[in-house]
């Protein structure tokens, strides 16, 4: 079945990058646009970017642009998320999500689990 | 950027009970509108995309309308299973922007 598989939970401090992974499986990974979206504790949803996994070609939010880079790995089926110059604002989980219509902007139909960031001196 | 804007933010209802919430965007979006449903501790799901059409797995007491600027999430007979927090976002342009949630509390 069409899956998304996020890494493990980070522990971060001020100041510091971290980078979450999101691997594919069930379906072909080039095809689907790869979204970012974060959850801040008790906060509702927002969305950072996108990554087309056959060009590269990116999106991003403009609050996230000069901090966040999406990166992905045809060969291993992954997109990445870095977001560096961490705040405590960072902390959050992190979702990546497939755009439902492949490039055709349909909604999110598969989500990964989640990746906790905690941002702490 | 386009602002999504949802109402109610809460909503105490009972079993039973027809709800609809409501989702303005900005600037027209078209049907570029889809609805999500989060509990606690677990991503969204997508419930409705392109304003109107139920993802596959979805009841069909969940329906989605509208076009332009102004939606509707309507839920028929409330299930146990619906208590729930609803986003709506659309995804016309990017940043592709949620609103800010509607949470469903049992009565």
């Amino acid at each position: 079945q069409e899956q998304l598989v996020q890494s493990g939970a980070e522990v971060k401090k001020p100041g510091a990058s971290v980078r979450v992974s999101c691997k594919a499986s069930g379906y072909t990974f080039s095809f689907y646009y790869i979204h970012w979206v974060r959850q801040a504790p008790g906060q509702g949803l927002e969305w950072m970017g996108r990554i087309s996994p056959d060009s590269g070609a990116t999106n991003f939010a403009r609050k996230f642009q000069g901090r966040v880079t999406m990166t992905r790995d045809t060969s291993i089926n992954t997109a990445y998320m870095e977001l560096s110059r961490l705040t405590s604002d960072d902390t959050a989980i992190y979702y990546c999500a497939r755009d439902y219509g492949g490039k055709l902007d349909y909604g999110l139909d598969v989500w990964g689990q989640g990746t906790t960031v905690a941002v702490s001196s | 950027d386009i602002q999504m804007t949802q109402s109610p933010s809460s909503l105490s209802t009972s079993v039973g009970d027809r709800v609809t919430i409501t989702c303005r965007a900005s600037h027209d979006i078209r049907n570029y509108l889809n609805w999500y449903q989060q509990k606690p501790g677990k991503a969204p799901k997508l419930l409705i995309y392109v304003a109107s059409s139920l993802q596959s797995g979805v009841p069909s007491r969940f329906s989605g309308g509208g076009s332009g600027t102004d939606f509707t999430l309507t839920i028929t007979s409330l299930q146990p299973d619906d208590f729930a927090t609803y986003y709506c976002q659309q995804s016309y342009s990017t940043p592709h922007t949620f609103g800010q949630g509607t949470k469903l509390e049992i009565k």
